[in-house]
């Protein structure tokens, strides 16, 4: 009964490989965030949707495309993975008129390692 | 746009002694403020929230924050520090545009025996 699960915990993986990371949450919000945390803890958004549709996409390489096919679900796919794309990557629902009041909840991460 | 700065990267405390982590705001709007943890290999939790309702925020596991307007500031204490607090805080504060929290660097506390 996991609020926000995203699969898989842990992805290593080779420069130039593609890879992907699921996010699911059962907890009825409407908006889903990606946000990538680096070596040094910095938390930074990446991308946002609200009832499936993009409303945030920050300044981040078109090598990182997401989807998400319902209000649910929310994928990251990454083309031509570079050593800096290393990071953990977190997903994060909200009530997108609810989010001064109850803030985000967070999955537990992606450690995604390139080598 | 709103932004936080934590003060202090690392913060060392002695079980049973008091915690304070520190976060300044800067808003030209009343903000919304929030405050998570990071426990090591896990995903953020919200410890509590400003949504100007009360200056002095109460949280979880003995947390609390006091909004002080006048020096923007929103830290975080605990009166006694236990083991299990050990973990990353992140302030964090809900942007007027886009809809978005933005977070400051983090403050990682170590909790000494």
């Amino acid at each position: 009964d996991t609020a926000v699960s995203q699969t898989p915990k842990y992805l290593v993986t080779q420069m130039g490989n593609d890879k992907s990371i699921k996010c699911e949450q059962n907890l009825g919000h409407d908006t889903m965030y990606w946000y990538k945390q680096d070596s040094k803890k910095f938390l930074k958004i990446m991308f946002s949707y609200n009832n499936k549709e993009l409303i945030i996409n920050e300044t981040v390489p078109n090598r990182f495309s997401p989807k998400s096919p319902d209000k649910a679900h929310l994928n990251l796919h990454i083309n031509s993975l570079e050593l800096g794309d290393s990071a953990v990557y977190f997903c994060a629902s909200s009530l997108y008129r609810q989010l001064a009041n109850y803030g985000y909840t967070f999955g537990s991460g992606t450690r995604l390692t390139v080598v | 746009a709103q932004s936080v700065t934590q003060l202090g990267s690392h913060v060392s405390v002695s079980e049973g002694a008091l915690v304070l982590l520190r976060c300044n705001y800067s808003s030209s709007v009343p903000p919304y403020l929030f405050w998570y943890v990071q426990y090591p290999n896990q995903g953020l939790q919200l410890l509590l929230k400003y949504t100007s309702a009360a200056t002095l925020v109460k949280g979880i596991n003995g947390f609390e924050a006091e909004f002080k307007k006048s020096e923007t500031s929103f830290h975080l204490t605990k009166p006694s520090a236990h083991m299990s607090d050990a973990a990353e805080y992140f302030c964090a504060v809900l942007q007027a545009v886009g809809n978005k929290l933005t977070f400051g660097g983090g403050t990682r506390v170590l909790v000494k025996p």
